[in-house]
């Protein structure tokens, strides 16, 4: 079955640097994959979905890559700020096009 | 503006108490889910539902049940609670093959 890792060590940068994210699946390319960010105590927020014919997409600050060769994505959020302090969790879909699996997430602190 | 909501956000129970956590989306979405989160294991599906009167299990579905009567609830019920079922739980709403919105979350603790 399909799992997902991500790195469960928080990644503590400074302000103004760019956060680079990881996400890597174990078996077949899914036809998408989506990234999230959970603040904690609430909900997460859907951020960004990438398709699998796509390599890369951008919104505003961030951006997300995709590559099947590798079996990877990596999330980044360039000129960083301490308000991007949060868990981002990496989803894509298993046992059926709507079902998503989520990795564990990575926590990002941004430091002034 | 749509949302998706939960309810009780907190509760306490007893072991092998049944216990009911509502949630209710007024996106109009076919897809519902209810996932668990825990630290060290992320997010888990429990049941997730394609419509009314349409049901499924997830990778996480003892001890647990859903019934979808109409397009904007999908109470979760814990039969016999157990410790093991003291968790976060989320609820989220989706349409085909696009992003899911989820609910503030419920915090359940079983004594």
């Amino acid at each position: 079955s399909q799992k997902i890792e991500q790195n469960s060590e928080a990644l503590n940068i400074q302000e103004g640097k760019t956060a680079t994210l990881t996400c890597n699946y174990t078996n077949y390319s899914p036809a998408y994959l989506q990234w999230y960010r959970q603040d904690p105590g609430r909900g997460p927020v859907f951020l960004l979905l990438i398709r699998e014919n796509e390599k890369e997409k951008r919104k505003e600050r961030l951006k997300v890559t995709f590559d099947t060769t590798l079996k990877q994505s990596l999330f980044h959020i360039t000129a960083s700020q301490p308000a991007d302090s949060a868990t981002y969790l990496c989803a894509l879909p298993s046992g059926g096009y709507n079902k998503l699996i989520f990795g564990a997430g990575t926590r990002l602190a941004v430091h002034p | 503006d749509a949302e998706i909501t939960q309810s009780p956000r907190h509760k306490i129970t007893e072991t092998g108490r049944q216990v009911t956590l509502a949630c209710h989306q007024t996106w109009n979405h076919n897809n519902m889910f209810w996932y668990r989160q825990d630290l060290g294991h992320g997010l888990r599906l429990i049941h997730y539902s394609y419509g009314v009167q349409d049901t499924n299990k997830g990778e996480v579905s003892d001890g647990y049940s859903v019934s979808r009567s109409n397009t904007e609830d999908l109470p979760l019920t814990l039969e016999s609670a157990a410790s093991s079922q003291t968790s976060v739980y989320f609820c989220a709403s989706s349409e085909w093959g696009t992003e899911q919105y989820f609910g503030p979350g419920t915090r359940l603790t079983v004594t």
